[in-house]
């Protein structure tokens, strides 16, 4: 069993549209991070969070502490969001042992 | 300020052969960790350093080694290539090692191809 789960895997929307992804986890953490890969492999940390919610331009993320979960949330969508989202998570007492999860990929159609 | 770097960008090798990949921390950056990513797959963790000493290891065989350099880049070696090698290898680079938490800044990657 997968430590991380990530919902869905694929993702087709329309410009506009608004957007959930989400990320279960079955571990205890201390961080839980969202991050984007474009194609061609670089990855961007959109968000980390212990707690809460945060928001930075159209995106917002969210975590449940005692659901163990956590949901990125894409406002008016545009095609540039395309991408492959990936919630990644901070395990073990060791910061640089993130776990990943496989990811959803995004396609926003303009 | 520069970001996180990494060379080279791509790599071709045989079975066999020996590789080195490089990376370079965001300045002021004391920790670095690798994380090795098969096409279709998310990262998985190799390694992480911090103040030139490994405090992780990932579950990978011992033909993967590391090392991290007084001006904390770092470099990391496969030894004896296998085709199941062929990946996009990430380093990322965070403020400090041992405490929870810290984001990670990622470079670019390598991408390392064996035939």
């Amino acid at each position: 069993k997968n430590e991380v789960e990530q919902s869905p895997q694929n993702l087709t929307a329309q410009e506009g549209e608004f957007i959930t992804i989400n990320c279960s986890y079955s571990v205890g953490i201390s961080a839980l991070h969202w991050l984007q890969q474009h194609p061609g492999g670089g990855i961007v940390s959109l968000f980390m969070l212990s707690s809460g919610k945060k928001k930075h331009g159209r995106l917002i993320a969210t975590i449940n502490i005692q659901e163990k979960h956590s949901s990125l949330h894409i406002t008016a969508s545009h095609p540039r969001d395309s991408a492959v989202y990936i919630c990644a998570l901070n395990y073990g007492g060791s910061q640089g042992n993130l776990i990943f999860g496989k990811g959803t990929k995004l396609s926003v159609k303009p | 300020d520069a970001g996180v770097t990494q060379s080279p960008t791509h790599l071709i090798k045989t079975r066999g052969q020996q590789v080195t990949l490089r990376c370079s921390p965001i300045s002021g950056h004391k920790s670095v960790s690798w994380y090795q990513q098969v096409l279709g797959q998310g990262p998985q963790f190799i390694f992480q350093y911090y103040e030139k000493e490994e405090r992780g290891r990932g579950n990978f065989p011992d033909r993967f080694s590391a090392r991290q350099f007084p001006n904390y880049s770092s470099e990391l070696n496969v030894n004896a290539l296998l085709l199941g090698d062929s990946a996009l290898y990430l380093c990322a680079s965070s403020v400090v090692g041992g405490r929870a938490g810290s984001e990670q800044f990622f470079g670019p990657g390598t991408r390392l191809t064996v035939l």
